[in-house]
């Protein structure tokens, strides 16, 4: 099965703080990287990145992916309560989604 | 608009008992999933359905079984439910194509006792 791995598996910060997310993967042959935000509910997708090196962009969340260091990151600016949540990535292959674990991630005010 | 709907939300069941676990999506959408969320381990992919007639194996499919009705409908059966089969379970839908971020229902929190 594809790996992806992300880290810190967890991480507590406070409102304010910049936080930088790690999905690192082993398979080079795949259609997109997404990105999701789970609130103790279902997944919520963020954002799919399919070219190295565009950043995508979302008001205080940005994510670009790395084709040829296999990663991607997701930055969280300004980072506010509302923000803590499990972040999710994952690959896209054929019709199948591979996740990793997930991290957790703990806006303290 | 709905998006994608399951049923039940909770459920216990006693180890060997049966159930299904029902999915619906009014995206339109050709693709549908069944996914399971274990602690420290991510989503889990047991089933898809690339399209209407077709469903294929994903990474956990032992001991369920699926039905894809229609386009709408997509269901999970546990034939004989384990302990090891409690989980939370997620139904996804999407597009064929590149673009293909998938929705996710709101889950259904399954324990086998």
């Amino acid at each position: 099965e594809d790996k992806v791995v992300q880290s810190p598996l967890s991480l507590v910060v406070h409102e304010g703080d910049t936080v930088t997310l790690n999905c690192s993967y082993e398979v080079t042959n795949f259609r997109s990287l997404l990105w999701y935000k789970q609130e103790k509910k279902a997944p919520t997708f963020l954002f799919m990145l399919t070219s190295s090196g565009i950043e995508k962009k979302s008001g205080r969340l940005s994510s670009i992916l790395d084709k040829k260091e296999l990663f991607s990151i997701l930055n969280i600016t300004a980072t506010q309560t509302g923000d803590s949540a499990v972040y999710l990535c994952a690959l896209i292959n054929d019709y199948k989604l591979s996740f990793g674990a997930g991290t957790t991630v703990t806006v303290r005010a | 608009n709905a998006g994608v709907t399951q049923t039940p939300k909770f459920q216990v069941l006693k180890t060997g008992q049966s159930m299904t676990l029902q999915c619906a999506q009014d995206m339109n959408h050709n693709s549908m999933y069944w996914y399971r969320q274990d602690p420290g381990m991510g989503l889990r992919l047991i089933y898809y359905s690339a399209s209407e007639g077709t469903t294929d194996k994903g990474e956990v499919p032992n001991g369920y079984n699926v039905s894809r009705l229609n386009k709408r409908e997509f269901s999970l059966r546990l034939e004989s439910a384990a302990p090891s089969q409690t989980s939370v379970y997620f139904c996804a839908s999407g597009r064929l194509g590149t673009y293909n971020e998938q929705f996710f229902g709101p889950g259904t929190r399954l324990t086998v006792l």
